[in-house]
């Protein structure tokens, strides 16, 4: 059974770097194909890619906020890490989780997010 | 980058059948996945590569895709299928993952 789970702070003050962590058991982030991904959602809006780490540390990152995040794993703790740094109050949002592997789609291998944590909500204020 | 673009809402009556588009450049010549998201709660994969559907979703949802417009489609709509349902690909191009801008179904 795959679960994920997201922790950190609930407020972060402007211009602050925001450090979330996403605690994941029933697979391992060394099998080859697997990759953990942000999304996240502010208030009343859309989903919003952030960033995806490859089981081979790979990572790719939203193009929109590419200077601001970093994505880590420890496989060894089964956890992957976000950190985004200079949070403005437009950041406040529900920041999730997800698994992915590959699926056998007509364009070839593709991923998407079948297993996701219940998000967690980081306001941006002073 | 990217842009997938769907209706902010559609409304559908009990039994009837929702049609939710995604209209994006070319989006024919990708795989497009589907989710749907209740109030307060994480989204759940319910179509994947156009037109398949994760174990335990019922055959009630279903999609194709074409030109520069998918469809989720769910037939014989219920109450419990009022959510709001996200439409998503892999822009293989830049390597990045995009999201449509979201769909409110409201069942009258």
């Amino acid at each position: 059974q795959i679960t994920l789970k997201e922790s950190g702070p609930t407020v972060v003050k402007p211009t602050q770097t925001l450090t979330l962590t996403c605690t994941f058991s029933g697979f391992s982030l060394s099998t080859s194909g697997v990759a953990v991904g942000w999304i996240r959602q502010p208030p009343g809006k859309a989903l919003e890619w952030l960033a995806l780490i490859y089981w081979d540390n790979d990572r790719r990152y939203s193009p929109s906020l590419k200077s601001r995040l970093t994505i880590t794993k420890d496989t060894s703790k089964n956890q992957v890490v976000l950190t985004m740094t200079n949070m403005d109050p437009v950041d406040t949002a529900t920041y999730f989780c997800a698994h992915s592997d590959p699926r056998d789609c007509i364009v070839g291998p593709c991923y998407v997010f079948d297993y996701w944590g219940q998000g967690t909500l980081v306001t941006v204020s002073s | 980058s990217y842009v997938l673009t769907q209706p902010p809402s559609v409304s559908v009556a009990p039994g009837q059948t929702a049609r939710i588009s995604c209209g994006g450049h070319n989006i024919g010549i990708k795989s497009v996945h589907w989710y749907q998201q209740k109030p307060g709660r994480a989204p759940v994969l319910v179509v994947y590569n156009d037109n398949d559907r994760p174990s335990g979703i019922p055959e009630r949802f279903s999609g194709s895709n074409s030109g520069n417009t998918a469809t989720l489609a769910i037939s014989r709509v219920e109450a419990g299928d009022e959510a709001d349902y996200y439409c998503q690909v892999w822009d293989r191009s830049s390597d990045h993952y995009v999201f449509g801008t979201g769909t409110e179904v409201t069942v009258l």
